[in-house]
């Protein structure tokens, strides 16, 4: 989507090793959403952010870490990947009210 | 905490047929209702929302959804199905709160028989 880019797209690593997903947006907005998409599960919320070093946990927030310096990028921190983290993680911002946009996705595989 | 089901995984329907894909939430309070679709290979592109008022919303593509509070419902209805709506569609009710985040539905596929 337009103002909403998300890289890589696709990479494949190693169990034990860290990944970092980035999230760029250009529309200024104060939410930022990172979710990750399983089959039969639709979105589940990882983290969120409110704004510069603001953010909080989602759902399935277990393994993942994120960061937030400024308001156009929003990252995605796997410390250790598991294949259990094998996913299609997809960023989203909004201006509120709750209207996300969505971002194309990065299939994470972990091998 | 608010929660979203979508009954039914797939649904096979011939092009020019009516379609309804059922949605149902739960939540204690006035929900924020939204339908998005998925192409293959794709991010989410938002169908229609609903916040208040008129409970019959439209929105792009021909779609349209009509809330129901007594069935807790947000069914996703065409009138006539195209090839180009074969995809996968996901319901999503927000709350409102300082997050502003959404739960979603499991999805339901769509495929369009010609």
């Amino acid at each position: 989507d337009a103002g909403i880019t998300q890289s890589p797209r696709h990479k494949v690593t190693e169990t034990g090793t860290p990944v970092t997903l980035r999230c760029h947006q250009t529309e200024n907005h104060r939410y930022m959403y990172w979710y990750r998409q399983d089959p039969g599960h639709g979105l589940r919320l990882i983290h969120y952010s409110y704004g510069v070093k603001d953010t909080d946990k989602g759902e399935v927030s277990d393994g993942y870490s994120v960061s937030r310096s400024k308001t156009e990028d929003f990252l995605l921190t796997l410390e250790s990947a598991t294949s259990s983290q094998t996913s299609v993680y997809f960023c989203a911002i909004s201006d509120g009210p709750l209207t996300h946009t969505f971002g194309s996705g990065t299939r994470l595989t972990v091998v | 905490a608010q929660s979203v089901t979508q009954p039914d995984i797939h649904i096979t329907v011939s092009e020019g047929a009516s379609l309804e894909l059922r949605c149902n939430y739960s939540y204690g309070a006035t929900p924020y209702l939204f339908w998005y679709v998925q192409s293959p290979g794709q991010g989410l592109q938002l169908l229609l929302k609903y916040f208040s008022g008129d409970t019959l919303v439209q929105g792009i593509k021909g779609f349209e959804a009509e809330f129901k509070r007594s069935q807790s419902s947000f069914n996703l209805r065409k009138p006539s199905v195209h090839w180009s709506d074969a995809a996968e569609y996901f319901c999503a009710v927000g709350a409102g709160n300082a997050g502003n985040m959404l739960t979603f539905g499991g999805g339901t596929r769509l495929m369009v028989k010609p």
